[in-house]
């Protein structure tokens, strides 16, 4: 069992459409973190988020953390064949040393 | 500045051998934590390990087991492997809360 449910689970769009994922959980965390991960690859870390209600921007990609720090989601605007791989969040608690991951959006852009 | 290092790549067994995983952490970081990845689900944390010691371990038999050395990197070992074992296994390094990780090794267990 995931302790953060991702949503959805796959996503296929054109490229230049925008797109939004969704990381949810019933759990605190202190910080919220989101990487993407190609096939036979490990996770690249994109963001790292610690504030309730922070937004983070990177390029076209927006990362928002919830104002309870329970959940948090990503868009890409105008997505590019370039942003296909698999999406995960992963939450640490507070006195806790591991990472939480969801079980990921497999993110695929058409050209 | 190399970043996280994972050896070796891929490996194949056979049920009931033993594997050993290694991995070298990003410069500047002291802390090892190992995460199985199972096919189309998100890494699973095995355990972590801070000053040559086990600091946390996640939900894992005793078969797994691992080790820290003075220079910081770190070694995962699997016995008695199981057909269930066969998944990809990443190696992430940290100073503060903040993981990075290597490009795993691809366990297959036959």
């Amino acid at each position: 069992t995931q302790l953060l449910e991702q949503s959805p689970q796959f996503l296929s769009i054109q490229e230049g459409e925008n797109l939004t994922v969704y990381c949810n959980s019933s759990s605190v965390f202190s910080s919220l973190q989101w990487y993407r991960q190609e096939p036979g690859e490990g996770p690249v870390l994109l963001v790292t988020v610690v504030t309730g209600g922070e937004v983070k921007k990177l390029k076209r990609l927006t990362f928002q953390f919830g104002d309870a720090r329970k959940d948090s989601s990503l868009h890409i605007t105008a997505a590019q064949p370039g942003d296909t791989g698999l999406y995960l969040c992963a939450g640490a608690a507070s006195n806790d040393y591991k990472l939480s991951f969801g079980a990921g959006t497999t993110v695929t852009v058409r050209a | 500045d190399a970043g996280v290092t994972q050896s070796p790549t891929h490996l194949i067994k056979t049920r009931g051998q033993q594997v050993t995983l290694r991995c070298s952490p990003k410069s500047g970081h002291d802390t090892v934590s190992w995460y199985q990845q199972a096919l189309g689900q998100g890494p699973q944390f095995i355990f972590q390990y801070y000053e040559e010691e086990e600091r946390q371990r996640g939900n894992f038999p005793d078969r797994f087991s691992g080790h820290q050395f003075p220079n910081y990197s770190s070694e995962l070992n699997v016995n008695a492997l199981l057909l269930g074992d066969s998944a990809l296994y990443l190696c992430a390094s940290s100073r503060d809360a903040e993981q990075f990780f290597g490009p795993g090794t691809r366990l297959t267990v036959l």
